[in-house]
């Protein structure tokens, strides 16, 4: 048990909808990173909050956000969902320590129908 | 972010030593060497990480060349949890996203 949680684990949802991820970090984490993950694209980072702020962007499309709440726990908001839009999505908090060892959830299952 | 090389795959039979191979030619003084792994259905897990020294923990050793152009995962006894896709990363100082490759990906056979 890594100490990130991820909710929901399963998530079945039509095309054009809207759905929110949610993951509490390790207790002390401030960094929360969002991750997803398909068969075809392997692990892509997609975005990086700090203590509430926004620290880095990877491939997120515009139809996703993010936020991280002042109780450091961070939502991925996945919008006008599409088919390839299905993958495994994964959170992941980091100790601030020297070479910045993350530790992951156990993902959101995606199913976009 | 400085590359690294994994071979594709690699295979071992149970209770034998594994010896992952990574190469990062183009390291920094400051990139640390990470290693993690990521078992079927499941998220990445950290195995180990270093920046110059060779490391051991109940997981694995990481030998680290003395130009730290390459490093070695060294898993001393494998059984069968160990199959697994394994993953060299550099990373900078703490702060830093994980960028993933491809890995290796490892088979232990009984």
């Amino acid at each position: 048990d890594s100490g990130v949680t991820q909710t929901p684990k399963h998530l079945i949802t039509a095309t054009g909808q809207r759905v929110t991820l949610r993951c509490s970090p390790r207790s002390g984490d401030l960094s929360v990173y969002w991750y997803q993950q398909s068969l075809d694209q392997g692990l892509q980072f997609l975005i990086q909050y700090y203590n509430g702020e926004e620290r880095a962007k990877g491939n997120i499309l515009e139809r996703f956000s993010a936020q991280q709440f002042p109780d450091l726990h961070s939502e991925l908001n996945l919008s006008s969902l599409e088919l390839g839009d299905s993958a495994l999505y994964f959170c992941a908090s980091s100790v601030r320590d020297r070479g910045n060892t993350i530790y992951f959830g156990e993902g959101s299952w995606l199913t976009v129908v | 972010d400085a590359k690294t090389t994994q071979p594709n795959s690699m295979e071992s039979n149970e209770e034998e030593p594994v010896h992952l191979p990574c190469n990062h030619s183009t390291i920094s003084g400051t990139d640390y060497i990470h290693w993690y792994r990521q078992l079927p259905s499941q998220g990445p897990e950290y195995v180990i990480h270093g920046l110059t020294s060779n490391v051991n923990n109940r997981m694995a050793s990481l030998a680290i060349a003395e130009d730290r152009k390459s490093s070695t995962l060294i898993l001393h006894r494998a059984t069968l949890r160990d199959a697994a896709v394994y993953y060299c990363i550099l990373t900078h100082q703490a702060g830093t996203a994980l960028i993933f490759g491809k890995g290796t990906t490892l088979s232990v056979s009984s």
